[in-house]
C-alpha cells in the first residue's frame, strides 16, 4: 500500500528548531511536498523536493533522501504563529496524484 | 497566485440529501482534485481530473461522483448523503506543467454536516 508516515505532534520553544520527519511507502515516487495548516485554514505549499538533498526557503528547509525513503521539514527560529499543522505528501510519478500524511501538530510555546 | 474558490464555507444537509460542492479556479490549470480532511486521517484524494470531461477516481471514491464541464469547474456530488459524510470537503488544483506539477493550491474548504 501507499502510505506516509509523520509524528503526530511535536512542542518545541518560541526561538527554538524543531524538525519533524516523513517517511514514505509509496509506488512510482517522484517528490516530497510540504503544506502547513493553521486551523480553519486551508493547506499552503511550503517546499518540495525532488532531488535528495537540503532545499532552503528562508526559515523553513526541507530535506529528502530517496534510498532511506525519507524527509524531514526543519524550522528555525521558531515563532508563535509557525504553530499550526504540517502534511508531508508523496507525489508519484504520473504527477496526478499525491498522497499525504496524516499531517503533525506543531504547538510552539513561549 | 492561483486563486481557487469553494461554493459554500459551511453546509448543512439532511441524510439521503443530493448535495453539489463546487470548485471554481481562475487560472488555466488543468488538473483539479477533491479530498476530504477527517482529524487524524490528514486529507484524503476522492477524486481528480487532468481535463475536461476526464476524470479518475481517488482512494476513497464511494458514494460521490464528480464533473468537468469546463476548465475552471470541478464540482463533487454526494448522490444521497450519509452522517459519516460528514467532513471537510477541499478542492485542489495543480498545473498541468511538468515542473509545477508539486504545488498544489487549496479552496477554503467546506465543512459539510450530514444530519
Amino acid at each position: 500500500g501507499q502510505s506516509l508516515e509523520q509524528p503526530s505532534e511535536v512542542t518545541a520553544v518560541e526561538g527554538a528548531i524543531v524538525q519533524i520527519n516523513c517517511t514514505y511507502q509509496t509506488s512510482g515516487f517522484y517528490g516530497l511536498s510540504w503544506y502547513q495548516q493553521h486551523d480553519g485554514g486551508a493547506p499552503t505549499f511550503l517546499s518540495y523536493n525532488a532531488l535528495d538533498g537540503l532545499e532552503e526557503t528562508g526559515r523553513f528547509s526541507s530535506f529528502l533522501s530517496r534510498s532511506d525513503s525519507y524527509g524531514y521539514l526543519l524550522l528555525q527560529e521558531l515563532q508563535m504563529k509557525d504553530s499550526a499543522s504540517y502534511f508531508c505528501a508523496a507525489l508519484n510519478t504520473g504527477g496526478f496524484k499525491t498522497i499525504f500524511g496524516a499531517g503533525t501538530r506543531l504547538f510552539v510555546k513561549a | 497566485d492561483v486563486k481557487v474558490t469553494q461554493s459554500s464555507r459551511y453546509l448543512v444537509k439532511r441524510t439521503g440529501e443530493k448535495v453539489f460542492l463546487e470548485c471554481v479556479q481562475d487560472m488555466d490549470h488543468e488538473n483539479m482534485f477533491w479530498y476530504r480532511q477527517d482529524p487524524g486521517l490528514g486529507l484524503r484524494l476522492i477524486y481528480f481530473s487532468y481535463d475536461v470531461k476526464m476524470k479518475e477516481k481517488g482512494d476513497i471514491p464511494e458514494g460521490y461522483s464528480v464533473s468537468r464541464e469546463k476548465k475552471e469547474r470541478f464540482s463533487l456530488i454526494l448522490e444521497s448523503a450519509s452522517t459519516n459524510q460528514t467532513s471537510m470537503y477541499l478542492c485542489a488544483v495543480t498545473s498541468g506543467t511538468s515542473g509545477r506539477r508539486d504545488t498544489q493550491y487549496f479552496g477554503p474548504g467546506t465543512r459539510l454536516t450530514v444530519l
